[in-house]
């Protein structure tokens, strides 16, 4: 049962555009969405996070939006550098009623290009 | 600061074996949560561990794994008997708050030979 789904395995996107990154979920008690980004080898690096109270939150080049009616988020990196190429997690939790473990999707691969 | 501290960075064990995996948090972090990646998937939540207790264990395999915060020291992720399908990266990571994001160590791979 995937309650967090990255239905994009992979993303090729050229240097300064838009990189988009999409993830659907399920459980309708997640509260709270959080995006990491890993390089081989490393653990995951926390990027941006956002509550279910909130459609929307910008960090630098990092914008994430919430459409709690659709059960959808994105990730938007703009413009992209090649130090982004990397494995990009989204990432659920229900806090209030669950606590905070962390329910995962399975990935998008971003590939930058110079 | 230092960040979250995993040890070792990589084991092997023959199958039999027991695994230990260590983990200390960030400075000031009592939230604890290790999780494992298999390969090509997402991680997955096994188990949410505060000083000397363990909050949520519901992702932890019944049997051959357990894990302790004791109150001194790091915490231990330990795998009895391990078998080919335990080879995974076990990542720890740690929080200050429950409720805040958690910041992951660089893992643990365990190789079962």
């Amino acid at each position: 049962d995937q309650q967090v789904k990255q239905n994009s395995p992979s993303l090729s996107v050229q240097e300064g555009r838009i990189s988009i990154l999409n993830c659907d979920y399920t459980n309708s008690m997640f509260d709270y969405f959080l995006w990491y980004k890993k390089y081989p080898a490393e653990g995951p690096t926390f990027l941006i996070s956002i509550s279910s109270i909130k459609d929307k939150n910008e960090d630098g080049r990092f914008t994430v939006f919430l459409n709690k009616s659709a059960k959808h988020l994105s990730l938007h990196i703009v413009p992209s550098q090649p130090g982004d190429s990397a494995v990009y997690f989204c990432a659920a939790s229900a806090v209030l009623s669950a606590g905070n473990k962390l329910t995962f999707g399975g990935g998008t691969r971003v590939l930058v290009k110079p | 600061n230092a960040g979250v501290m995993q040890n070792p960075r990589h084991l092997v064990r023959r199958r039999g074996q027991e695994a230990r995996l260590r983990c200390s948090p960030m400075k000031g972090h009592s939230h604890v949560y290790w999780y494992r990646q298999l390969p090509e998937e997402g991680l997955k939540f096994m188990v949410y561990l505060q000083k000397e207790n363990i909050i949520d264990e519901s992702g932890m395999p019944k049997e051959r794994f357990s894990a302790e915060f004791p109150k001194e020291g790091p915490s231990i992720l330990r795998i009895q008997q391990v078998v080919r399908g335990d080879s995974a990266a076990y990542f720890c990571a740690s929080s200050p708050e429950a409720v805040d994001e958690q910041y992951f160590g660089p893992g643990t791979r365990l190789t079962v030979t």
